[in-house]
């Protein structure tokens, strides 16, 4: 049950874009489009933000896109805001009906 | 929704503890719901799910035989049995839903958090 691996940090001025991504293998984000993206600001519970790979949930704002391809999954947060500057965490169903998260990503705006 | 926890506080090794979070603002018995755990400064680790109608359970291999998730649909709560813990089960632990209904399987896309409980291990 290894985690899914994401980057420990990006960073972007206002206005630009960043990407997100997390890589599993093909007993998880390979093998289901199951995969969503959750946003923390410290202190806070997460919010989900992006569900079946790359579906917004209402009231998200359409900065945020994601996608998968093979075993990676993406997420780009455009037109940064400084209210974005918080921890991302992807996450997938995976084989033998368990979760798996990645690590984590810390925005910097 | 609200999903509130309680019952985290500081535990000795190889102690026990019951967690519970109650639910409102939906039909309780119609989602699977899940614990999920962060320990300080971490990532998140998904630790059980218990389906709606409390027929399927499963386990994270960390807590397997040591933790125990159920849920009582006729009071809202959801519950999360933890025995011989250890230091490294100290986290925040928290309880989601599912973003579907009636999912026996695929659970895995959680729209609602409680603001979550804190579980310290420690002598």
């Amino acid at each position: 049950q290894s985690a899914l691996t994401q980057p420990r940090s990006v960073s972007g001025s206002p206005g630009q874009s960043v990407t997100i991504s997390c890589t599993g293998s093909s007993s998880d984000i390979g093998d289901y489009n199951y995969i969503s993206w959750y946003q923390q600001h410290p202190g806070k519970a997460p919010k989900l933000i992006i569900y079946d790979a790359s579906v917004r949930p209402s009231g998200v704002s359409d900065r945020f896109s994601a996608s998968k391809s093979g075993d990676t999954a993406s997420l780009t947060i455009s037109g940064l805001l400084g209210e974005d500057e918080a921890d991302y965490f992807c996450s997938s169903y995976a084989r033998g009906n368990i979760v798996l998260f990645g690590g984590g990503t810390k925005v910097t705006v | 929704v609200q999903l509130l926890e309680s019952g985290g506080s500081l535990v000795q090794p190889g102690g026990s503890l019951r967690l519970s979070c109650g639910a409102s603002g939906f039909t309780f018995d119609s989602f699977a719901m899940t614990w999920v755990r962060q320990a300080p400064g971490k990532g998140l680790e998904w630790i059980s799910t218990v389906t709606g109608s409390a027929t399927k359970t499963y386990y994270a291999d960390s807590v397997r035989g040591r933790f125990i998730v159920s849920r009582d649909n006729s009071m809202n709560t959801l519950y999360l049995q933890m025995n011989d813990l250890r230091a490294d089960d100290t986290a925040k632990y928290y309880c989601v839903k599912d973003l579907l209904r009636n999912r026996l399987l695929y659970w895995s896309q959680f729209d609602s958090w409680g603001q979550g409980t804190l579980v310290t291990v420690s002598s």
